[in-house]
């Protein structure tokens, strides 16, 4: 089955530093990815939808230059968390929808302490 | 009011029982239908994938839509401890341009042994 690898898998910075985030597409090309947010107990927040070759598209009230997105190859999305703060660490889920089928699989998640 | 609605739970059930996961949805242009299995501190993984109305059957997991009264629902059979996570349901219209997924808030599932 579709497979989509996610890393790190858990990551603890210093406030002010930046992390970036990887999700990679292993066995099918994703022009299109998604990163989502999700709190504790908490359902999954969209963020951003990644184009790849063109700039994000942003959900409202996400900071387009806190969380910068990257999407270069049809298989490989980065997002990178800018000057974290506390308030930025959360569970970091990415999704990309393969473009055979259109099916969408979830990466294993990134959870970001910031410290 | 949300575009869909899920009972957070938590829901906890004798290993063995039938268990039945619902949501509810406002959008009529919805027309693909998903459920989504979520164990702690993990990604989501697809259950379940449906279009427009009817049932689905797979193995112990039985998924139904009924677009007239825009509700759909997950059966567990002869549930296992194993079956024991977060269940989000999710939806999609019919655009796969950038089409996005709509969640539910998710339902937390205990099996009792």
């Amino acid at each position: 089955g579709a497979v989509v690898s996610q890393h790190p898998s858990r990551v603890i910075c210093k406030s002010g530093t930046s992390v970036k985030i990887e999700c990679r597409s292993l066995d099918f090309q994703a022009t299109t990815m998604f990163w989502y947010r999700q709190f504790p107990k908490q359902s999954l927040m969209l963020m951003a939808t990644s184009n790849e070759g063109s700039k994000a598209t942003y959900e409202q009230g996400v900071e387009k230059d806190k969380f910068l997105i990257n999407h270069a190859s049809l298989t490989l999305s980065t997002l990178t968390v800018t000057s974290a703060h506390p308030e930025d660490s959360s569970f970091y889920i990415c999704s990309a929808r393969d473009d055979s089928n259109y099916g969408y699989t979830f990466g294993s998640g990134t959870r970001l302490t910031v410290v | 009011q949300k575009e869909v609605e899920q009972d957070p739970g938590p829901l906890s059930v004798p290993e063995g029982a039938i268990v039945s996961l619902n949501c509810t949805y406002s959008n009529s242009a919805f027309q693909y239908f998903m459920w989504y299995r979520q164990y702690s501190r993990k990604g989501p993984e697809l259950l379940m994938y449906t279009y427009s109305s009817g049932n689905k059957e797979d193995g112990r997991f039985t998924a139904q839509v009924d677009k007239s009264s825009k509700y759909i629902s997950l059966f567990i059979r002869d549930s296992q401890p194993s079956d024991s996570a977060t269940y989000l349901c999710a939806m999609m219209r019919p655009n796969f341009g950038n089409e996005k997924l709509t969640f539910g808030t998710g339902t937390r599932l205990t099996i009792i042994p």
